[in-house]
């Protein structure tokens, strides 16, 4: 499996602010994936990052709210823009494991705080 | 469209005793079944993954689940609980239809392992 790491770890931001969530993977993969959790609750995907491309977001979430880069194959960051205190989240980036099957492996999580 | 339910928000067990946390889906063919866990403020850990074969599947921490097609389950079983494996776990769905279906996550279940 794929080792992934997330920078930062958590974050108390202001109100209107953006905060850009960065994820490392120590090898190359074709898609990554960022993930919403709300607190207690279960993953929400925001969007799907391929190298090279736009990112696809899922119903709910606009590219305006949440800019994704995509540069290389080891490396994406996710941008929270505009935050209000409903933003308050972690954040999980994840990758997809060998196909054909593609379980997904799951970075530590950003736990962010919008006051 | 596919979904995953866990009917159950909480399931309380004592240690040594037997446990299992349930899961249900709906998926178009033969899905891809996961499971995973996650500890307090760290990411979801892949514990294992169901595609084909034997209908029980063994993976990390002694855990297993039971595959059953006529009851759309995939129930997560641990013949002894530790107070370790308190934690929230996660079903997640897949199905087989190539790399560009979702992986969709269940509601959770948090198991809390006394004593």
């Amino acid at each position: 499996s794929a080792v992934i790491s997330q920078k930062p770890s958590r974050d108390i931001c202001q109100r209107g602010t953006s905060l850009t969530i960065q994820c490392q993977v120590d090898s190359q993969v074709t898609m990554m994936f960022w993930y919403r959790q709300q607190p207690g609750q279960s993953l929400t995907l925001i969007a799907t990052a391929n190298q090279g491309s736009e990112a696809t977001y899922e119903s709910g979430f606009v590219i305006d709210k949440f800019p994704i880069s995509r540069p290389n194959l080891t490396f994406s960051t996710l941008t929270v823009s505009n935050m209000s205190p409903e933003d308050s989240s972690i954040y999980l980036c994840s990758v997809e494991g060998v196909q054909p099957y593609n379980e997904q492996f799951f970075g530590p999580g950003t736990r962010l705080t919008v006051l | 469209a596919q979904s995953v339910a866990q009917p159950e928000d909480q399931v309380n067990v004592a240690e040594g005793n037997p446990l299992t946390v349930k899961c249900t889906y709906s998926v178009s063919g033969n899905p891809y079944l996961f499971w995973y866990v996650q500890y307090p403020n760290r990411g979801l850990q892949f514990l294992l993954k169901y595609i084909t074969g034997d209908n029980l599947v063994k993976g990390s921490y002694g855990f297993e689940a039971e595959f059953n097609k006529s009851q759309t389950s995939f129930h997560l079983k641990k013949p002894s609980a530790l107070v370790s494996d308190s934690a929230l776990y996660f079903c997640a769905v897949r199905a087989p239809s190539g790399s560009a279906s979702k992986i969709i996550f269940g509601s959770g279940t948090r198991l809390s392992i006394r004593p």
